[in-house]
């Protein structure tokens, strides 16, 4: 399968926990992004990596959400101190060099009790 | 107000009929236009995509952009039991991705669609 993917699919942690999801983009894509879905919404923006910088972060993405792409290639994304709030579809998505087509991934689920 | 509004439904049709969904949005700076298709519990996946204003068909799928009135539609034709998903419409625009911008794109809230059999 040479699409995006995504783990784990499902993430279950109590409140207060730490927990790191792990996104593998499409190979030859170098820009990834990381959104966030919750219940009867669309995804939220929440960060854009080109290559292996940041370039660009939403306000929704608090203190306690980091996100790293250390090689370029493969991204994580960490929540430390979960909230209840948190618990939504993690979605990551790549993009090619030409086009505005994202490919998506089939996201994480985080339920935080 | 949200960037992009769109009908929330949930909508529900018999099999084989016509289905329109719309959205609306008031970023004048939008260029690009998509709409996705997702089902339950899966990631989005990309079924139209539009540049601007204008109409692009693709099998039963017509997707029409009215940039003058921040309008665009997605028409299924001979809606199938298989079609019964949320649909969301997304744009972007604006920035250059070679100088760094993330270009994201911005989604409405999605329509919940099912087509009876």
């Amino acid at each position: 399968d040479t699409g995006v993917s995504q783990d784990p699919r499902h993430k279950i942690t109590k409140r207060g926990q730490n927990v790191t999801f792990r996104c593998d983009p499409i190979s030859e894509h170098n820009r990834l992004y990381w959104y966030r879905q919750t219940l009867g919404q669309g995804p939220e923006f929440l960060t854009y990596f080109q290559n292996e910088a940041q370039l660009e972060k939403s306000r929704l993405l608090s203190d306690r959400f980091s996100a790293e792409r250390p090689k370029g290639s493969f991204s994580t994304l960490e929540i430390q101190r979960t909230e209840q709030g948190d618990s939504a579809m993690y979605l990551c998505a790549s993009r090619g060099l030409v086009g505005e087509r994202l490919y998506f991934g089939p996201g994480t689920r985080l339920t935080v009790t | 107000q949200k960037e992009v509004e769109q009908d929330p439904g949930p909508l529900s049709v018999p099999e084989g009929a016509i289905v329109s969904l719309n959205c609306t949005y008031s970023n004048s700076a939008f260029q690009y236009f998509m709409w996705y298709r997702q089902y339950s519990r899966k990631g989005p996946e990309l079924l139209m995509y539009t540049y601007s204003s204008g109409n692009k068909e693709d099998g039963r799928f017509t997707a029409q952009v009215d940039k003058s009135s921040k309008y665009i539609s997605l028409f299924i034709r001979d809606s199938q039991p298989s079609d019964s998903a949320t649909y969301l419409c997304a744009m972007s625009g604006g920035g250059s991705i070679s100088s760094g911008s993330a270009r994201q794109l911005t989604f409405g809230s999605g329509t919940q669609l099912t087509v009876l059999p």
